[in-house]
């Protein structure tokens, strides 16, 4: 069955520095997403993409982060300069077509600001 | 703006007890109703859907029934495994909101054997 995969697992980086979380969706998935998931508490939207821009972001999604779509495959979302609060599981999720249609998630991958 | 409210946890039970885990929305329109479920150290999985009035999803032996006159969603399994414990989340998405889901804050079922 086709799945979403996410990598790496787990980053551990340091305060100020950027990160970039990669995704791969399911090959014929038209939408893009990525939540997070501070420790402890519920999945939050950050934002979606399609046809190579975001359709919608949430306000924890400001200047600090940024997805690119940079080739077929894969889906990345950028964290500039990591703060502390970012600290947190981030999902990514695919699905055929936007509205009302089945999102499926990867694995996540667990960022650790230090 | 729309949202979810579920049963706060932790809920823990025997195994073979019945389950309810509460969940109640806000939404304008008509939503599609999830239960989405997280395992120790996995990631979400989509545990059964609704996306209609009166619909039941089921899944697992676990149901769900979307009413929209008490715009509830409450998810019950009549008898629970030790398989069974996890992190269970409601979920909505709604053509207002267009195609994110909104998720309610997480319930975490712990089965005792």
């Amino acid at each position: 069955e086709p799945e979403v995969t996410q990598t790496p697992s787990h980053q551990v980086t340091q305060m100020g520095q950027e990160v970039i979380l990669r995704c791969v969706p399911i090959s014929n998935h038209l939408y893009f997403y990525w939540y997070r998931q501070i420790l402890g508490q519920k999945v939050e939207f950050l934002v979606s993409f399609y046809n190579n821009e975001i359709s919608e972001k949430s306000e924890i999604f400001d200047d600090q982060f940024s997805v690119e779509r940079p080739d077929g495959s894969n889906f990345t979302l950028k964290i500039r300069s990591t703060k502390l609060e970012d600290s947190a599981m981030y999902f990514c999720a695919s699905s055929e077509v936007g509205q009302n249609y089945e999102q499926y998630f990867g694995p996540g991958t667990r960022l650790t600001v230090t | 703006g729309n949202s979810v409210t579920q049963m706060e946890g932790p809920v823990t039970l025997s195994e073979e007890a019945f389950l309810t885990i509460n969940c109640t929305y806000t939404a304008t329109g008509y939503p599609s109703l999830f239960w989405y479920v997280q395992y120790p150290g996995e990631g979400l999985q989509l545990l059964l859907k609704a996306t209609k009035a009166d619909d039941k999803g089921s899944n697992k032996g676990f149901e769900a029934t979307y009413r929209k006159e008490t715009t509830s969603f409450h998810l019950e399994k009549g008898s629970v495994q030790v398989s069974d414990s996890a992190v269970y989340f409601c979920a909505l998405t709604s053509f207002s909101s267009a195609s994110k889901i909104i998720f309610g804050s997480g319930t975490r079922l712990s089965i005792r054997p």
